[in-house]
């Protein structure tokens, strides 16, 4: 199995730009968990899906934040505007219901200027 | 909300000698999970400890889980090169949401 498979590894943009990050979790998995991680504030758990539905987004910073999974084998999270302070490692985790062992994807390293 | 607190922040140890982080949680955990993230990598699944009191062991590693499922623990015995990484506890109140711990970050002088 390839893993889980994010994309883009490293993005830089401008302050104000969407930012579009995405994730294939490991086929089978159907639960999708997306982090946040910076030196500060450490592993920040935004939002996890089970079954493709949206179960917990407390820790979705701000309306800028949202994200989707549309089906078992995708999901996206998208900032806009940009700012910043959103400058992270974002990390997309998927496991099974069951298992609860989280396996991370490499993440997208996001630099807004 | 829960939160799940770990110490020591950063330790630097000689290679050869033992380390050991812990994790506390405000709340009565389901499980525990710890995890191992290299310097550039992603976090990495060590191991899940369900039971109170449970202690589990990997080679050199050995996990333990408090008697009321509030605290953990992680002991390396005689460190390597090889075990330099950031460690986390991650704990799960219910509802399959993990808290990480802010981690330890482990360093080692051959």
């Amino acid at each position: 199995d390839a893993g889980v498979i994010q994309s883009p590894r490293h993005e830089v943009t401008e302050m104000g730009q969407e930012v579009t990050l995405r994730c294939k979790p490991i086929s089978g998995h159907n639960s999708l968990f997306w982090y946040r991680q910076t030196m500060m504030r450490g592993l920040e758990l935004l939002i996890y899906f089970n079954n493709n539905v949206p179960i917990d987004d407390s820790g979705m910073p701000e309306d800028r934040f949202s994200a989707k999974m549309p089906n078992a084998s995708f999901s996206t999270l998208k900032i806009q505007p940009s700012e910043p302070r959103d400058s992270a490692v974002y990390f997309c985790a998927s496991t099974t219901i069951i298992s609860g062992e989280l396996f991370f994807g490499e993440g997208s390293r996001l630099t807004v200027l | 909300g829960q939160q799940v607190m770990q110490i020591p922040q950063y330790q630097h140890v000689q290679e050869g000698e033992d380390f050991t982080t812990y994790c506390n949680s405000s709340t009565t955990l389901s499980n525990i999970q710890w995890y191992k993230q290299r310097p550039g990598g992603h976090p990495v699944f060590l191991i899940q400890l369900v039971k109170s009191g449970e202690v589990k062991k990997q080679k050199r590693l050995t996990f333990q889980f408090g008697e009321a499922k509030k605290n953990s623990s992680l002991h390396i015995t005689a460190t390597q090169t090889t075990d330099v990484g950031t460690y986390f506890c991650a704990g799960e109140g219910g509802a399959q949401k993990l808290v990480f711990g802010q981690g330890t970050r482990l360093t080692i002088n051959p």
